[in-house]
Order: structure tokens, then sequence, then C-alpha cells
């Protein structure tokens, strides 16, 4: 069945490095998306990729999709306390979304 | 997210005991979510359901089940809970593929 894969699972930051996270899909993907949890919270929707190649960005974060739909990264550029939180990938093939075991982020201010 | 609610927030049960957890929407979303989240695992699919009546299962559907008799109430119950069902469990909203889902608040269930 599909998989989805997401690296690093923790990554620990001085505030105003960049961070990325990386998610791979055994599979060809539909589309994927992105969500947020801040620490005791809920996933949050961030958003939606769908075309091969595709690069959004809101603010200082970079969301890209590879052109083979198979892998998709997300890049914060100089990290704040505000950043802080699990980052998921959600893969979606067909009627099946998948997400990632998620990239919990720390930022020492 | 506003529209979505959770109850009980919080529960405590001892195993064999049957649970049931509730989620709330009032935004008429036809599609509703049971998921899990536990360390290293992610969120992962239970059940889902694409309509009143209408539910199909997801990934670790085994020992769970669901009902939607109404567009607002999803209810996820648990038979006779065990041990490995201790988690936080989040039901989320949405229109379906390919639009977004809206999560509520999660319930942590703990099976002593």
């Amino acid at each position: 069945g599909q998989q989805v894969m997401q690296i690093p699972q923790y990554q620990h930051v001085q505030e105003g490095e960049d961070f990325t996270t990386y998610c791979n899909s055994s599979t060809t993907l539909s589309n994927i998306q992105w969500y947020k949890q801040r620490p005791g919270g809920h996933p949050v929707f961030l958003i939606q990729l769908v075309k091969s190649g595709e690069v959004k960005k809101q603010k200082r974060l970079t969301f890209q999709f590879g052109e083979a739909k198979k892998n998709s990264s997300l890049h914060i550029t100089a990290t704040q306390t505000t950043d802080v939180g699990t980052y998921f990938c959600a893969g979606r093939r067909n009627n099946d979304m998948r997400f990632g075991a998620g990239t919990r982020l720390t930022v020492k201010p | 997210d506003a529209g979505i609610t959770q109850s009980p927030r919080h529960k405590v049960t001892e195993t064999g005991t049957p649970v049931t957890l509730r989620c709330h929407q009032t935004e008429n979303h036809r599609y509703m979510y049971w998921y899990r989240q536990d360390p290293g695992h992610g969120l992962r699919l239970i059940h889902y359901s694409y309509g009143v009546k209408d539910t199909d299962k997801g990934e670790v559907s085994d020992g769970y089940s669901v009902s939607r008799s109404k567009t607002e109430d999803f209810l996820l119950t648990l038979e006779s809970a065990t041990s490995s069902q201790t988690s936080v469990y989040f039901c989320a909203m949405g229109q379906g593929h390919p639009y977004e889902q809206y999560f509520g608040p999660g319930t942590r269930l703990t099976v002593t």
C-alpha cells in the first residue's frame, strides 16, 4: 500500500536559522497537503500542491512538489519561535490520503 | 478550528469497557474522519464517512466502529477498549478529495 515517509523526525534550530522537512512517497501522488500542529493543538491546513514541479510560498515558508510527484519539501527561512510545532505532509493517491509521521521543530531563542 | 468539536476531551477507561467518542460539526461538510495520533506514526485514518449512513474503513479500523445518523455527528466506538487503543483521537471534516481537512481539538483516551 501507499506509504509516506517524512524526515527528519526532529529538528532543533537556533532562531534565525533555516529549516527544511522532506516528504517521500512510494507511489505517484495526486496531490500533497501540508499541515502544522502546535504543541498541544490540532493539525491546521497550510497548503496543497497539485502540479508537477509546483512551488508555492507563504511569507517565509516555501513548499515544493517534485517533478515526479513522489516527493515534497517545506522550507522555512529564518525561523522564529512562532514556527515551533510539528509539520505533517499528507500525500493523496486517488481516494487514499496518508500522513507522514511529521517533523517536530523546536526553536531556541 | 471553529465549527468542529469533540467530546469528551479527556477520558480514562478500563480495559474491556466500551467507549464512544463524539464529533460534532456545524459546517455541513459532507466528509468526516476519525484519526488516531501516536508518537512516530503521525495521523492514521481509522474510519471515514462520505454522507449520512455512508462509512468506510481506513488504515487502522480493527477494533473500532463508527456511525453517522446525522450530517453533523460522527461517532467512534471502541466496543471493548484495549491498552493499545490509548491514543489521541482527532476528528476532521472536509468536502472530500481534493480539498483540505479541518481538525477538531482532539480527545486524549487512556485505557488502563
